[in-house]
């Protein structure tokens, strides 16, 4: 029972770097999103996806895309990362009908 | 713009006493929902409260919600050790779809 699997769960980067976070879940849900967790804020949602082939901007979007690859994955992309963006990075998935999200471990990024 | 604001933002207790976490939000709403989250982990549902309800169990949970003050609060009884961790609010605004509005949690800590 994997529910929702992100890759990678560790990774640092350089200043300008690039890198792609992936999200997996197996739920058979329609909707999916990524927020990211900084210290005392709580989550704050970056994107979102309500069906396979639509994404929608969050709260906090800019420095983001997301691409809604099929039904089961949603991946994050940082194109040029900033030390702005060094944070615990959640996916979820669900959330339609007034059910709950369901989340995965995260991916701790920290940008150097 | 973070929703929900939740107090305390740090609670301290022995094992077999009770704690109560308050949660407040700003706009008019679906439901109500309470996540739980163990270091280093994602979060897991623990309960949803819809807007026309006032008071809902959980087994060792008991979730109140009053829209007329937008508050909610979640009372875990006979806590335990286990119980350590930290617990977030979220909003399922009307406007919102199915997207969530998280609070910042309250860390609570149980002493065995």
């Amino acid at each position: 029972n994997a529910g929702v699997t992100q890759t990678p769960k560790f990774q640092v980067l350089k200043t300008g770097q690039s890198m792609t976070l992936q999200c997996a879940q197996d739920m058979n849900h329609n909707s999916m999103y990524w927020y990211r967790q900084d210290p005392g804020m709580g989550l704050r949602l970056i994107y979102y996806s309500a069906s396979e082939g639509t994404t929608d901007k969050g709260e906090v979007p800019n420095g983001y895309n997301v691409s809604r690859l099929n039904k089961r994955e949603f991946s994050l992309r940082l194109e040029s990362a900033a030390p702005s963006q060094t944070s615990v990075y959640f996916c979820a998935s669900g959330g339609q009908l007034r059910q709950p999200q369901h989340f995965g471990d995260g991916t701790r990024l920290s940008i150097l | 713009s973070q929703q929900g604001e939740e107090d305390p933002q740090a609670l301290s207790i022995q094992e077999g006493e009770n704690a109560t976490m308050n949660c407040s939000y700003k706009t008019s709403i679906n439901n109500l929902q309470w996540y739980r989250q163990n270091s280093g982990r994602g979060l897991v549902h623990l309960i949803l409260i819809r807007s026309n309800e006032r008071e809902k169990h959980s087994g060792r949970l008991r979730v109140t919600l009053d829209t007329s003050k937008k508050s909610s609060s979640l009372l875990i009884t006979a806590s335990r050790a286990a119980d350590t961790a930290s617990y977030f609010c979220a909003t399922d605004a009307e406007t919102s779809g199915s997207r969530l509005t998280f609070g910042e949690g309250t860390q609570l800590t149980v002493n065995p």
